[in-house]
């Protein structure tokens, strides 16, 4: 079945620790984003990517990293995790028929 | 710059009667409007847009290009109603933008 899937969906990690979430797609988009949101806050797009080796930066100012070698696959990379990544991180696909479809999201907190 | 706001983060009815989240948007060219739900322990999922004049689970939303709203309507609310509601436009090169949500709750 078409689907997004995130790994890790919980994840408790130190401060200076590098970190990746994953995020697959068997949906065949070829449109990925990934967007940070805090618990009843809005969704902030911080990647975007509209293919294979294509990455762009969202709106949000992230100190993070993207990589698309593959069109199922969307990494996001922190190289060295803060308190103030803590947050929750949803991976999203986007059809041709302009409607982009979420994942599950990876709750990620630095302590 | 905000381009898309919901003015209520809460909002509370009581089951039967009508439901009205709002949401208004800036953005110069021709919007492509959409409504998210996220129900409990769910994942964010597309409610309804406004190119396709649908009614979803009994609700509407219309664009009103002169009041720059695409307010979500509902006669009768359900309990099953219950849920976080995101408003949000399509930009250029497909860019979402999401408002801050409005979480709606459903009294029996």
């Amino acid at each position: 079945e078409a689907d997004i899937y995130q790994t890790p969906r919980y994840l408790v990690i130190g401060t200076g620790k590098k970190i990746t979430l994953e995020c697959s797609q068997t949906m065949g988009h070829d449109k990925m984003y990934w967007y940070q949101q805090d618990p009843g806050m809005e969704l902030h797009l911080i990647h975007y990517s509209y293919g294979v080796n294509s990455t762009e930066k969202g709106d949000l100012s992230s100190e993070s990293t993207v990589s698309r070698i593959r069109t199922e696959h969307f990494p996001l990379t922190l190289e060295s995790a803060r308190p103030s990544h803590t947050s929750q991180y949803l991976c999203a696909t986007g059809s041709s028929g302009n409607t982009i479809y979420f994942g599950e999201g990876s709750w990620l907190t630095v302590v | 710059a905000q381009r898309v706001t919901q003015p209520e983060k809460l909002l509370s009815v009581f089951k039967g009667a009508p439901v009205e989240l709002k949401c208004n948007y800036s953005y110069s060219g021709s919007p492509e409007l959409f409504w998210y739900v996220q129900y409990s322990r769910q994942r964010l999922q597309l409610l309804l847009r406004h190119i396709s004049r649908e009614s979803i689970k009994g609700f509407t939303a219309d664009l009103n290009k002169g009041e720059t709203s695409f307010h979500l309507k509902k006669p009768f609310a359900q309990e099953e109603d219950s849920a976080m509601y995101y408003c949000a436009l399509s930009g250029p090169g497909n860019q979402f933008y999401f408002g801050t949500g409005t979480s709606l709750t459903v009294i029996p």
